[in-house]
């Protein structure tokens, strides 16, 4: 089982639709955890970043961790057609590999009609 | 700032063949890493490295070797290719996994 489990899609949402993605874990010490971006054969951006858990909103993207049902998500409103990219979640912590290891889950390729 | 730079953008390589995919960043970032991407698998870390001198293995480090003698670069040796490290490959640097990793363009890598 991979630490990290994340539905690669693709999802199709109209214009103006909210999109929710989401990530499951299983490593409880993840604390750090990170949505990325990544436009077709281009390098991942960071797009969220949470500490520990709790909400954090950042313009029309708002990330929400939930760590006792180790369960994170990425809430996208007034989705745009620029929005369309594979999105990744991405998180680490102490334990095994400690905090220099991000893991990555595989990505949610995500495609905005307009 | 040229951020993370990767060189070559693609390359094709016969089995058995060696090369060093370059890596370079001028933010001063202490941690470096090497990343490969392949269909419906995300991002796996293979190396990374938190300071000159210094690295460590990461999920998928069998047949590939690195070096830290700079804080700039991070170069990335596979020593005898095999078809199964066909990808994506994709460095990043951070000041730590903690912050924001700055990932380069990537180099698309094929081994017939």
């Amino acid at each position: 089982q991979k630490e990290v489990e994340q539905d690669p899609g693709p999802l199709s949402v109209p214009e103006g639709a909210i999109v929710s993605l989401n990530c499951t874990y299983s490593n409880s010490a993840f604390q750090y955890f990170m949505w990325y971006r990544q436009y077709s054969r281009k390098g991942p951006e960071l797009l969220m970043y949470t500490y520990s858990s709790g909400n954090k909103e950042d313009g029309r993207f708002t990330a929400q961790v939930d760590k006792s049902s180790k369960y994170i998500s990425l809430f996208i409103r007034d989705s745009q057609p620029s929005d369309s990219a594979t999105y990744l979640c991405a998180m680490s912590g102490s334990g095994s590999g400690g905090y220099n290891k991000l893991i990555f889950g595989a990505g949610t390729r995500l495609a905005v009609h307009p | 700032n040229a951020g993370v730079t990767q060189t070559p953008k693609f390359q094709v390589l016969k089995t058995g063949q060696s090369m060093t995919l370059q890596c370079a960043q001028d933010m001063n970032h202490e941690y470096m890493s090497w990343y490969r991407q392949d269909p419906g698998m995300g991002l796996r870390l293979i190396h990374y490295s938190v300071g000159a001198g210094i690295t460590d293995q990461g999920e998928v480090p069998n047949g590939y070797n690195v070096s830290r003698s700079t804080t700039e670069d991070f170069p990335l040796r596979l020593l005898s290719a095999a078809p199964s490290q066909t990808s994506v490959y994709f460095c990043a640097s951070s000041y730590s996994t903690q912050y924001e990793q700055y990932f380069g363009p990537g180099t698309r890598l094929t081994v017939t």
